[in-house]
């Protein structure tokens, strides 16, 4: 079945650091992926998306490029702030399986000032 | 903009109560899910409807049942509260169309159950 795996946290930054969190996928098929975080006490918000390979997907200052060769999707972020705190999934949507969506199980982030 | 709305969003139950958790949308969404996340885990799949009077079930269906009498309204029952079921609860939907579309998520529904 399909399947994402994400790298391991909690990741703690200083403000202005790269952010990279990696993210890979296992699916059938020709899935869309994204990026969702969650602030603290919040539910889920897209961050950005990405529906076929060598897209890349914008937002905020984070972007991931859709890797079809290495089924890849690194969420990446030359400057972090305190603000970008929270957790980030990524997700993949499989169109031939209809909109059942899989995800991650997230990466927590802390931003240190 | 009310997007997905979630009642209630805290509740405490005793083991063996039950409880609905209530979900509206009001963008026209065909698709709905719900979604539990537990501590340090992603969210898993409990039931979803690609349309009102259809639903069917995802990863973790036991002790669940949901309905669908309408397109914006989706609620998840909980029959007989196990101490497992203790996490945060979230209904999400999208829409079909050219492909996949993104989920708009409510704020979610903490649940204890002692």
């Amino acid at each position: 079945g399909n399947s994402v795996t994400q790298m391991e946290g909690p990741v703690t930054l200083s403000e202005e650091a790269f952010l990279t969190i990696n993210c890979t996928y296992t699916a059938t098929g020709y899935p869309s992926l994204f990026w969702y975080v969650q602030y603290p006490g919040e539910g889920l918000q897209l961050l950005l998306k990405a529906t076929k390979a060598d897209d890349k997907g914008s937002n905020k200052g984070f972007e991931a490029t859709y890797r079809k060769e290495t089924t890849s999707f690194h969420l990446e972020k030359g400057s972090v702030q305190v603000s970008d705190s929270a957790v980030y999934f990524c997700a993949l949507s499989d169109r031939d399986y209809g909109q059942n969506f899989v995800f991650g199980p997230g990466t927590r982030l802390s931003v240190l000032p | 903009n009310a997007g997905v709305t979630q009642t209630p969003k805290f509740r405490i139950l005793k083991i063996g109560q039950s409880m609905t958790l209530q979900c509206a949308q009001d963008m026209n969404h065909n698709y709905m899910y719900w979604y539990r996340q537990d501590p340090g885990m992603g969210l898993k799949l409990i039931y979803y409807s690609v349309g009102a009077g259809i639903t069917d079930k995802g990863e973790v269906p036991n002790g669940y049942n949901v309905s669908r009498s309408t397109t914006e309204d989706f609620p998840l029952r909980l029959e007989l509260a196990a101490p497992s079921q203790t996490s945060v609860y979230f209904c999400a939907s999208s829409s079909s169309g050219t492909g996949p579309g993104e989920l708009f998520f409510g704020e979610g529904s903490r649940l204890t159950v002692l």
